[in-house]
């Protein structure tokens, strides 16, 4: 079946530490997303991707970085330098323009 | 800055009612416009799609597009408990990117 894969679905880290969450799609799509979501919030773009070795940056990309080496992979590091990161990510994918977003089952990051 | 608002409700109906989510955007060249169900915890899933001004309709849900108004709806008709969610107005626009309404949650009560 194809669909997006995101993992870990919940990731623990201490503060002062990087985290990389994963992004893997098989739907054969151009564009890939990372989203954040905090509770009772809507969904803000932290970084985009329309092509392998292209990415740019979204809303609030501060504290984050992002690589897209293969088509199929988009994965984000969670630096130190993002000072309130424990949110739910989500990752997404599209065909191009204006065209619908399939999300990944999200990933659960926690500081402690 | 492109913007798409939505009431963050929320929004209670009876079993059976009619559910009547609103959404307005700022962009009036906008094309395309998706409608998002998000179950708690749980990543958006995409429920409904509309491109042209008038109604599209997909078993109990209704898409509503009026570009004059720069105003979408979407219309839950026989109301499930299970069709409690946060719904999301998503406004591609007109590149790469989409801009997402912060969602409207509907409750529907048995």
């Amino acid at each position: 079946d194809g669909g997006i894969t995101q993992s870990p679905k919940y990731l623990f880290r201490k503060e002062g530490q990087n985290v990389t969450l994963s992004c893997e799609q098989n739907l054969n799509h151009d564009a890939m997303y990372w989203y954040r979501q905090d509770p009772g919030q809507g969904l803000r773009l932290i970084y985009y991707s329309q092509i392998v070795n292209d990415f740019q940056k979204g809303d609030i990309a501060e504290g984050y970085s992002v690589s897209r080496e293969k088509k199929e992979s988009f994965p984000l590091t969670v630096t130190s330098a993002q000072k309130n990161p424990t949110a739910f990510y989500l990752c997404a994918s599209s065909r191009g323009r204006n065209t619908e977003a399939f999300f990944g089952q999200g990933t659960r990051l926690t500081v402690v | 800055q492109k913007e798409v608002e939505q009431n963050s409700g929320p929004l209670s109906v009876p079993e059976g009612a009619i559910a009547s989510l609103n959404c307005t955007y700022s962009d009036r060249g906008s094309q395309s416009f998706f409608w998002y169900r998000q179950y708690s915890g749980k990543s958006p899933e995409l429920i409904m799609f509309i491109y042209s001004n008038g109604d599209k309709e997909d078993g109990r849900f209704t898409a509503q597009l009026n570009k004059a108004s720069q105003y979408v709806s979407l219309l839950i008709r026989d109301s499930q408990p299970s069709d409690s969610a946060t719904y999301l107005c998503a406004v591609p626009d007109g590149g790469f990117k989409t801009i997402f309404g912060a969602g409207t949650r509907l409750f529907v009560k048995a």
